[in-house]
Order: structure tokens, then C-alpha cells, then sequence
């Protein structure tokens, strides 16, 4: 069935960097716009990046623009994010997510249960 | 950028009409989507392109516009509905993608 499960979360200090991965399973991944977007605890939803299918469009929010790089490998069927210079307030769950796009809208319609990554010294 | 704004809090008792809303200046060009989200889970979608249900949803979730303003109204809430509900759009400049704050459902 479609499938979306991300790995690579854990606890980093201040200043360091993880790499997070989100295998895709049971659709063509190509095919489709993928997203990460977090959850700080207690928080709301917030998107931080995505990628066309073939990787040549991409898009970051302020948050992470300059720190985050989100990529993808179609052959592997998954996406990425790297992320450095992390700061407490990146602590949160990460998700990706399949998109659904067109000009009028953005929206993710598969989600994967999250990875949660802790900035703390 | 642009901000969407969300109010904190709605509820509703079993069996009402409920309507939980969206508002920001990227509404007027672009369409809400929206998501249900219950405690320990991951988001699940229910509205896209402003009133398209995906394949699974109840037909008691939809969704409409008006200028700045995106309603997700839920014609008789049930018990299971209770959830966080987000909006999103595209930003003012269509790259960037935008949520809203968030709308804790009580269903009474």
C-alpha cells in the first residue's frame, strides 16, 4: 500500500547536523511533489521545503533556507533532508509527505508517522 | 510569506453543523486545504483544492471560500471528529506553502 516512513531522527547538540531520510512505498514516486514539515511539541504544523518529481524544482521556507537542503533520489525511492546549524527550536517531529499540487493549490495528501529530532546540549 | 489565521478553539455538540475557518491574503488567489490531525497521530487530508474530498473521507466534511476567507464546515459532528484542524495554502507569491495556526474541535 502507499507508504511513507522516515528515519534518521534522534538528539543532536547545538551546531550539529542529521540527515533524515523518508523511504516512499506503493506509488510512483517520480510522479509526485514531496514535502518535509515539522511539529514542534505543542505546536502547529510547519512546512519546510519541497521538491518536484525530478528534483529540479525546490522550494524552502525562511526557517529553512540557507541551513536545510532537501533532496531526493528516484531510483532509491526517497527523499531527503540534510539539516546543519541546528538550534533548540528546531526541536520537533519531522514529517514528509506526498504532494498534491496544482497552481491554485499545495496540498499533502500521504504522511509518514514522523521522526522526531531533539536539539539539546 | 503570508500568514493564515486560525481561531484556537471551536466546538460543537454531537450532531451539530460546525464551521471552522481560515483567513489570510493569499486566499483571495489561492486555494485552502485542509487537515485533521489527532493527538499521537500523523495529519491526515481532508479537504483539497478547496471543497475536493479525498478518496475515504465522509461526505460531512467540505469546504468553501469567500475573499480572504476558507471554511472547513463539518455537517454533523460526530464524537471521532474531535481532532486539530489546519489550513494551508500557497503564499501570496504561489512558491512557498503556508499553514495556519491550528483549530482544537471539541465535539460535546
Amino acid at each position: 500500500q502507499v507508504q511513507l516512513v522516515e528515519s534518521g531522527g534522534g538528539v543532536v547538540k547545538p551546531g550539529g547536523s542529521l540527515g533524515l531520510s523518508c523511504a516512499a512505498a506503493g506509488f510512483s514516486f517520480s510522479d509526485f511533489y514531496m514535502s518535509w514539515v515539522r511539529q514542534a511539541p505543542g505546536k502547529g504544523l510547519e512546512w519546510l521545503a519541497y521538491i518536484g518529481g525530478s528534483g529540479t524544482t525546490i522550494y524552502y521556507a525562511d526557517s529553512a533556507r540557507g541551513r536545510f537542503t532537501i533532496s531526493r533520489d528516484n531510483a532509491k525511492n526517497s527523499l531527503y533532508l540534510q539539516m546543519n546549524f541546528l538550534r533548540a527550536d528546531d526541536t520537533a517531529m519531522y514529517y514528509c509527505a506526498r504532494s498534491v499540487t496544482s497552481y491554485y493549490y499545495y496540498a499533502m495528501d500521504v504522511w509518514g508517522q514522523g521522526t522526531t529530532v531533539t536539539v539539546s546540549s | 510569506s503570508s500568514e493564515l489565521t486560525q481561531d484556537p478553539a471551536v466546538s460543537a455538540a454531537l450532531g451539530q453543523t460546525v464551521r471552522i475557518t481560515c483567513q489570510g491574503d493569499s486566499l483571495r488567489s489561492y486555494y485552502a486545504s485542509w487537515f485533521q490531525q489527532k493527538p499521537g497521530q500523523a495529519p491526515v487530508l481532508v479537504i483539497y483544492g478547496n471543497n475536493a474530498r479525498p478518496s475515504g473521507i465522509p461526505a460531512r466534511f467540505s469546504g468553501s471560500s469567500s475573499g480572504n476567507t476558507a471554511s472547513l464546515t463539518i455537517t454533523g459532528a460526530q464524537a471521532e471528529d474531535e481532532a486539530d484542524y489546519f489550513c494551508n495554502s500557497r503564499d501570496s507569491s504561489g512558491n512557498l506553502v503556508v499553514f495556519g495556526g491550528g483549530t482544537k474541535l471539541t465535539v460535546l
